[in-house]
């Protein structure tokens, strides 16, 4: 499977856009762009996929790159329940498991 | 609605004690089933997944095995637990399409092995 690249770590503020961003140089044409959170305690929770173009969902955008070697993730207001650990993993159609890396961990301060 | 239990919550072994993990889903059929595991500060690794009953794929060799007897039955077990079987592990389960998008997770079983 194709490898992504996610930051660390992120901080925003409470209320604020929070933008986070995956890169994907590698993926194929039949990769889909997941994401997953997991908030402290839990098991991930799915947030938002997409193949080419943009989505949009109650929880979340996804705004995928033309090339798409690249996506991020917007959250458009934070709020403190937001804070977790979040996933940017890359899915074949045909596939069945889905492969975690370490994510970006989210701040968010009030 | 579809739910998925995971029991015991917690667990404290001792080294070298046998494990079992049970993880049942309730509300769908042929669902396909997995197990990860998440040790202390690090990602999720897939340990095994299922896409039918009897049918165990395994992703990461160790002193773990999965089995599962009935279709929304899944099963963790080792013979022999070791200190790096530590961890937070997780079930989930995904309708029984290749193609399907989302993963459900369980609430998960903290393993301590001492």
């Amino acid at each position: 499977d194709a490898k992504t690249t996610q930051p660390n770590s992120m901080e925003s503020n409470e209320e604020e856009p929070v933008h986070l961003p995956c890169n994907h140089s590698t993926i194929s044409g039949t990769d889909y762009i997941h994401w997953y959170r997991q908030l402290p305690s839990q098991g991930p929770e799915y947030v938002i996929h997409g193949l080419t173009s943009n989505v949009n969902n109650r929880m979340a955008s996804l705004a995928i790159a033309e090339d798409r070697k690249s996506s991020t993730l917007i959250l458009h207001r934070a709020t403190l329940r937001d804070a977790a650990v979040y996933y940017c993993i890359l899915k074949r159609n045909s596939g069945y498991a889905l492969n975690f890396g370490k994510g970006t961990s989210l701040l968010v301060t009030p | 609605s579809q739910t998925i239990h995971q029991w015991p919550a917690t667990l404290v072994q001792p080294v070298g004690s046998p494990l079992s993990l049970e993880c049942t889903v309730e509300g769908t059929s042929n669902p396909n089933l997995y197990w990860y595991r998440q040790a202390a500060g690090r990602g999720l690794q897939l340990l095994f997944y299922s896409v039918g009953i009897g049918q165990i794929s395994s992703e990461v060799p160790q002193n773990l095995s999965a089995s599962r007897p009935q279709d929304r039955q899944f099963i963790l077990s080792s013979k022999k637990l070791l200190l790096s079987d530590s961890g937070f592990y997780l079930c989930a389960w995904a309708p029984g399409l290749a193609g399907s998008t989302e993963q459900f997770f369980g609430p998960g079983t903290r393993l301590t092995v001492l």
